[in-house]
């Protein structure tokens, strides 16, 4: 069965430092990976994804995130952080060969950005 | 930006009640999903639909819940009869499907108080 798990409950960081957001993976075929960011009080915001080429991706306010096959991994980075990126983070992960688009979301991993 | 739009925002009711959570996902999109998320912490997937039925659920998605499409544009949930458990944020999702590049787009959520 597929699945998704974030190591972290929280994660803190300083404004102006790197910031990473582990995320592990499993699936049974070809993996299509997601990030997506919750501010408090609304809904999931996508922020980028990994399906095929580059295992380097780029998606919205900075952040980017590396595909690791070997690892089965794909934390979420940003070079330098913001207090508003304090969010709460998800993974998720779709078997391409799978159920038609559903997603399995990590458990959330919550960011704090402090002055 | 074409969006999914969710109703109510929140909506508070007696145990043994029946609900309907509305929603209109994004027009020229084919798959529909219900996710449930619990205080803040993980987001679980409910139900999926496509083609006027339901392609796969949960185990969470017992006999007390159900979804229809009943006019081409809202897709609804239903909770027959709430238990205390049921409280929880309630988001609609939509995917166009085979044509789309992955991820799934979603509501902002209906905030469902079972009292």
């Amino acid at each position: 069965a597929q699945s998704v798990a974030q190591p972290e409950d929280q994660v803190n960081v300083a404004e102006g430092n790197p910031l990473t957001v582990k995320c592990t993976y499993s699936v049974s075929g070809n993996p299509y990976l997601f990030w997506y960011v919750q501010y408090p009080n609304r809904g999931l915001q996508f922020l980028l994804k990994y399906i095929t080429g580059d295992n380097l991706v780029k998606g919205s306010y900075g952040f980017e995130a590396e595909f690791n096959k070997s690892q089965t991994s794909f934390h979420l980075k940003k070079p330098s952080a913001l207090v508003s990126d304090s969010a709460l983070y998800f993974c998720a992960v779709r078997d391409y060969g799978g159920s038609q688009g559903n997603l399995i979301f990590g458990k959330g991993t919550k960011l704090s950005v402090k002055p | 930006e074409p969006e999914v739009t969710q109703t109510p925002s929140h909506q508070v009711t007696q145990m043994g009640q029946e609900v309907i959570l509305r929603c209109v996902p994004i027009s020229n999109h084919l798959y529909f999903y219900w996710y449930r998320q619990i205080l803040g912490q993980k987001v679980e997937f409910l139900v999926s639909f496509y083609n006027n039925e339901i392609s796969e659920k949960s185990e969470i998605f017992d006999d007390q819940f159900s979804v229809e499409r009943p006019d081409g544009s809202n897709f609804t949930l239903k909770i027959r009869s709430t238990k205390l458990e049921d409280s929880a944020m309630y988001f609609c999702a939509s995917y166009q499907g085979s044509r789309s590049t992955g991820e799934l787009f979603f509501g902002e959520g209906s905030r469902l108080t079972v009292l």
